[in-house]
């Protein structure tokens, strides 16, 4: 079975570095996503990791380890507008479609 | 990447009646994708849309409840039908990068509101 884990909510002050993890359970993973989706919006791609290590694309950045089952997206000089719901999402295959954790609400305060 | 075209963005409907939603894709795809999005929860798959052939449906749900339709690699239509006030969710369509195969992109969503 696919089971995707990660925390519900967190909360940072702007300015400062945040990491949400992401743990998953399941055989034959291809990949694994990280998605922003802001309240009332479609989710849109952030990053993407097939191979370990970690993947860097300007304040955002995301790291996985197939071995111990586990991922994390790491935002730096954290803005308000950071203010979101990060999904982390795995694909089994090419042609399959993705199967999504519950997502981390995260609140940037000031 | 691939742009999706959703619609309505927003509909308020009565219980019992039905709601079809339309998803028109910039380019051929071969997979499309319906998701359920309750409110404070994650995206959940409705079924895979399959042109030239029937949608293959997630456990716990049913062509009757939510018949899908994809004329062409273009467009698919997702119908949820004698709606309840537990069908009130965002529904989403998506598609896979056409390149790598692996990429999700979304539609903006439908927000529907089941009174």
């Amino acid at each position: 079975g696919q089971n995707i884990d990660q925390p519900t909510e967190m909360t940072a002050t702007e300015g400062a570095i945040v990491q949400i993890n992401c743990t998953y359970q399941t055989s034959g993973f291809n990949g694994l996503f990280w998605y922003q989706q802001h309240a009332g919006e479609a989710p849109t791609f952030l990053s993407y990791n097939v191979l370990d290590g970690l993947e860097e694309k300007g304040r955002f950045s995301s790291f996985l380890s197939r071995s111990k089952g586990y991922s994390y997206l790491l935002l730096k000089e954290l803005q308000m507008k950071d203010s979101a719901s990060y999904l982390c999402a795995g694909a089994l295959s090419g042609n399959t479609p993705l199967v999504f954790g519950k997502g981390t609400r995260l609140s940037v305060i000031a | 990447s691939a742009v999706i075209s959703q619609k309505p963005s927003r509909d308020i409907c009565q219980r019992g009646t039905s709601l079809t939603i339309q998803c028109q894709v910039d380019s051929q795809v071969t997979m499309m994708f319906w998701y359920r999005q309750q409110p404070g929860q994650s995206l959940t798959l409705i079924a895979t849309a399959n042109q030239g052939s029937e949608a293959t449906y997630e456990s716990g749900f049913v062509i009757d409840k939510f018949p899908i339709s994809r004329p062409n690699l273009t467009f698919s239509t997702l119908t949820v039908s004698n709606m309840s006030p537990e069908d009130s969710s965002i529904y989403l369509c998506s598609v896979l990068g056409a390149d790598s195969e692996t990429e999700a992109f979304f539609g903006q969503g439908t927000r529907l509101t089941v009174v």
